[in-house]
């Protein structure tokens, strides 16, 4: 079936440091991928997405480049903030077999001291 | 504009009872889904609908989970006889127009809890 892998937290990290969590996904074609955001007490929220193979999505500072060759939809930033600490969600849409309902990886968080 | 909106925020209900669960998306989306947010599965989705199409229930765990849209706007879930397993954080999300590339906008979500 069509499935999103993304790597296990938590993940602790300094003020200023690079952050990277790996998403790979399992599907029939080439489905939308996103990455979604869930701060402490809040709700999910897109932090940004891909439509297609070698697109770039961006947003706060965040980066992920859909690369089809790996299908993967890794997320990275150069230098996080302590904002930054939250749970991470790479998500996978549109995958023909699935119709548009969003398949979900098992979330990252991401803890960043000062 | 406002978000999409889910009630009551949180729900406490003895095992056997049944649930209602509401949710208001935004405005002029046509497409509205529910999923589920638990420990032990993470987020699993439950149902979509579409416009006036029938909806894909292809992910409602078991024939007492329920689901309406009234009017193409508000959506009810409901659960029959609920379980301790079903305890969980339900998340409602909307989209403009249900492409495979549309963004979808979920709401604050309601924490079940089923003693």
């Amino acid at each position: 079936g069509n499935s999103v892998t993304q790597m296990e937290g938590p993940v602790t990290l300094s003020e200023e440091a690079f952050l990277t969590i790996n998403c790979t996904y399992t599907a029939t074609g080439y489905p939308s991928l996103f990455w979604y955001v869930q701060y402490p007490g809040e709700g999910l929220q897109l932090l940004l997405k891909a439509t297609k193979a070698d697109d770039k999505g961006s947003n706060k500072g965040f980066e992920a480049t859909y690369r089809k060759e790996t299908t993967s939809f890794h997320l990275e930033k150069g230098s996080v903030q302590v904002s930054d600490s939250a749970v991470y969600f790479c998500a996978g849409g549109g995958i023909k077999a699935a119709g548009n309902k969003l398949t979900f990886g098992g979330g990252t968080r991401v803890l960043v001291k000062p | 504009g406002a978000g999409v909106s889910q009630s009551p925020s949180n729900k406490v209900t003895e095992k056997g009872k049944d649930v209602e669960l509401r949710c208001d998306p935004i405005s002029g989306h046509t497409a509205l889904y529910w999923y589920r947010q638990s420990l032990g599965q993470g987020l699993e989705f439950l149902i979509y609908f579409q416009g006036n199409s029938a909806p894909d229930k292809s992910g409602l765990p078991s024939d007492r989970f329920s689901a309406e849209r009234t009017g193409g706007s508000v959506s009810t879930l409901t659960i029959q006889r609920t379980q301790q397993e079903d305890s969980a954080v339900y998340l409602c999300a909307s989209s403009l127009a249900g492409s495979s590339t549309d963004t979808q906008y979920f709401g604050p979500g309601t924490r079940l809890t089923v003693l």
